[in-house]
């Protein structure tokens, strides 16, 4: 079957350190990989996605690149702020499921200033 | 503006009282799903629907169900609720496409408690 296993958490951080939270996957198929966001008391807001092998997305400072090799999605930002604090949960969805999402069990991520 | 809505936000219920969290979408998209999320595991999916008319079983179907006779609209209903039940709910839409490419959007959740 398909599953998600992200790095254990919680992860707490300085303003402007370096993040990695770290993706690995178990897919059938060729999966769509996906980094979404839930700040505190909101839904999930998709963060980027990669469609392919050595895609890479990207979006407000974080990349991920899809890496077929290692199975792997890591997320990583140079530098972050207070406002990056959240939960973050990385995903994937294979052809097969449609347009399931089949989820990782979340990071949270707390930036002190 | 563009958006998932589900009613109500907080629930507290006592077991076996039947009760059903709505949601709806103003984007016209053909696919919506139900979602919990518990701590440690993510979000798992509970039913998902293709279209109008169509609907399946996600991962953990259990003890729910759901219908879908307008396209906006995907109630989840729950019977008869049972403690096990207490989670966060999330209801998401989007457009069917290719490997599930295409990006879900999330309404703001249901936090649901079963005494």
């Amino acid at each position: 079957g398909n599953s998600v296993t992200q790095m254990e958490g919680p992860v707490t951080l300085s303003e402007e350190a370096f993040l990695t939270i770290n993706c690995t996957y178990t897919a059938t198929g060729y999966p769509s990989l996906f980094w979404y966001v839930q700040y505190p008391g909101e839904g999930l807001q998709l963060l980027l996605k990669a469609t392919k092998a050595d895609d890479k997305g990207s979006n407000k400072g974080f990349e991920a690149t899809y890496r077929k090799e290692t199975t792997s999605f890591h997320l990583e930002k140079g530098s972050v702020q207070v406002s990056d604090s959240a939960v973050y949960f990385c995903a994937l969805s294979v052809e097969t499921s449609g347009s399931r999402l089949t989820f990782g069990e979340g990071t949270q991520l707390t930036v002190n200033p | 503006e563009a958006q998932v809505t589900q009613n109500p936000r907080y629930l507290i219920t006592v077991t076996g009282k039947k009760l059903t969290v709505t949601c709806s979408q103003n984007m016209n998209h053909e696919y919506m799903s139900w979602y919990r999320q518990d701590p440690g595991l993510g979000l798992r999916q509970i039913y998902y629907s293709m279209n109008v008319e169509v609907t399946d079983k996600g991962d953990v179907p259990e003890g729910y169900k759901v219908s879908r006779k307008e396209k906006r609209n995907f109630p989840l209903i729950l019977e008869s609720p049972s403690p096990n039940q207490t989670s966060l709910y999330f209801c998401a839409s989007s457009y069917p496409g290719l490997a599930g490419r295409n990006e879900q959007f999330f309404g703001p959740g249901t936090r649901l408690t079963v005494l």
